[in-house]
């Protein structure tokens, strides 16, 4: 069964420094969220592509993170520098085009020291 | 701007039994989704049920029922027959509008009894 991948599944890092999550979806879904979930709350979505095209960026924090699709295909979210509260689950989605289900990857726990 | 409310951050079942989690939304989208995952400690969210704001009939998949009010703004999901394996977070999200994101609630956590 296809499935969305998501690596590393654990970072740790130091405050100021860079991390990078990749996200593979599942074949022929040319929708892709990144969520991030905050342990003890809902995910919240970060950012939304539609093939390589950004549809939603509109709760990204700007200053620090950016995404990327350059092909439209695998994803990756970076942040730098990191700072403490941006330790949580990061959780990449994907679905079909116009697809109203998302099929979620295992996810990115990240922890910022 | 759309929200998801889950009252209940803990519940518990005694395995075979039937157990019931809440959830209220607010939106001002007429044409949307309504959404119960479950997220298993340390596995990946996977999709329960979902309900479609047109239909008048509730869904099912199952064990698994919602009590879909619309007017009241509630979507609540009915297990039954619970069974170990049903141990996990479960969130309440809703989507609508151009973008299908979805809206997610606080999560309940639910404990199964053998």
């Amino acid at each position: 069964e296809a499935e969305v991948a998501q690596s590393p599944r654990y970072k740790i890092t130091e405050k100021s420094q860079a991390v990078a999550f990749w996200c593979d979806p599942i074949s022929g879904h040319a929708t892709l969220y990144w969520y991030r979930q905050i342990l003890g709350q809902g995910p919240e979505l970060l950012v939304q592509f539609q093939d390589e095209s950004v549809v939603d960026d509109s709760q990204l924090p700007k200053d620090r993170f950016s995404a990327e699709r350059l092909k439209g295909v695998d994803s990756t979210l970076k942040i730098q520098p990191a700072e403490l509260g941006d330790s949580a689950m990061y959780l990449c989605a994907s679905s079909l085009p116009q697809g109203i289900e998302q099929f979620f990857g295992p996810g990115t726990r990240l922890t910022v020291l | 701007a759309q929200t998801v409310t889950q009252s209940q951050p803990e519940m518990s079942v005694q395995e075979a039994e039937t157990v019931t989690l809440s959830c209220t939304y607010d939106t001002s989208e007429s044409d949307y989704y309504l959404f119960w995952y479950k997220q298993p400690p340390s596995r990946q969210m996977i999709l329960v049920i979902r309900q479609e704001a047109y239909k008048q009939q509730n869904a099912t998949e199952n064990r698994f029922s919602v009590n879909f009010q619309k007017a009241a703004k509630s979507f609540s999901l009915k297990i039954s027959d619970s069974q170990l394996g049903d141990a996990a977070m479960y969130f309440c999200a809703s989507t609508g509008g151009a973008t299908n994101k979805l809206i997610f609630g606080t999560g309940t956590l639910l404990a199964v009894q053998p």
